[in-house]
């Protein structure tokens, strides 16, 4: 069972304050590095899909960034707003690229 | 607009009834996946397939089978239910490669 770890379990914040998580992964037979965001009652949707060493995407406030030599990502969160609120998960891709294996997630609140 | 769909939202079953949990999805992925989630473990695959007619054991397969008869469709089959089974079971679907995963709705099953 590949070990996908993510830090930390919960998070709550005041808005404004910016935060970050940590998903730690294998580092070897790398292939893909996913964030998803599940909000309450709906399905998680995709944030970033990393296969690059040293990748930094961006997507608004929020940005990830990928060190797959020591298998670990981050994900920052810049200014949290209320609708920030949700579940954030990663999910890593190993090199047969047919399944994909998450950790547990870190449950983000912001209080207004 | 790309679409998952699970069979049933919500299910009551009865210990030892066989369930059948079904998901289409309309964007002719190659791959399917399901997983269940739990407080405080995150998604854990169940079973995933790379195509029709194949399929491949995830971390915890252990009284559960599936069926892919054609591209779209990927079941979820409980033999026997039990009521270490009641959890919410979620269906996904991508590309082939590093393709980020849509997700269905869920099912929440509860076994009695």
């Amino acid at each position: 069972i590949l070990n996908v770890e993510q830090s930390p379990q919960s998070l709550h914040v005041q808005e404004g304050d910016s935060t970050n998580f940590t998903c730690s992964f294998p580092s070897s037979n790398f292939y893909a590095l996913h964030w998803y965001r599940w909000e309450t009652a709906k399905s998680p949707e995709a944030l970033f899909v990393m296969t690059l060493n040293g990748d930094e995407k961006k997507k608004g406030r929020i940005s990830a960034t990928l060190n797959t030599k020591e298998g670990y990502s981050y994900l920052y969160i810049k200014g949290s707003q209320p609708e920030d609120s949700a579940t954030y998960l990663c999910a890593f891709m190993g090199y047969n690229n047919n399944d994909m294996r998450f950790g547990a997630g870190t449950r983000l609140t912001v209080k207004p | 607009d790309v679409k998952v769909t699970q069979s049933s939202r919500y299910l009551v079953k009865r210990t030892g009834e066989k369930v059948f949990l079904e998901c289409v999805q309309d964007m002719d992925h190659e791959n399917m996946f399901w997983y269940r989630q739990d407080p405080g473990l995150g998604l854990r695959l169940i079973y995933f397939s790379y195509d029709v007619k194949m399929k491949e054991k995830g971390d915890i397969p252990e009284g559960y089978s599936v069926s892919r008869e054609k591209k779209e469709r990927f079941s979820l089959i409980l033999e026997s239910a039990s009521t270490n089974q009641t959890s919410m079971y979620l269906c996904a679907s991508s590309y082939r490669g590093t393709g980020e995963l849509f997700f269905g709705e869920g099912s929440r099953l509860t076994v009695l």
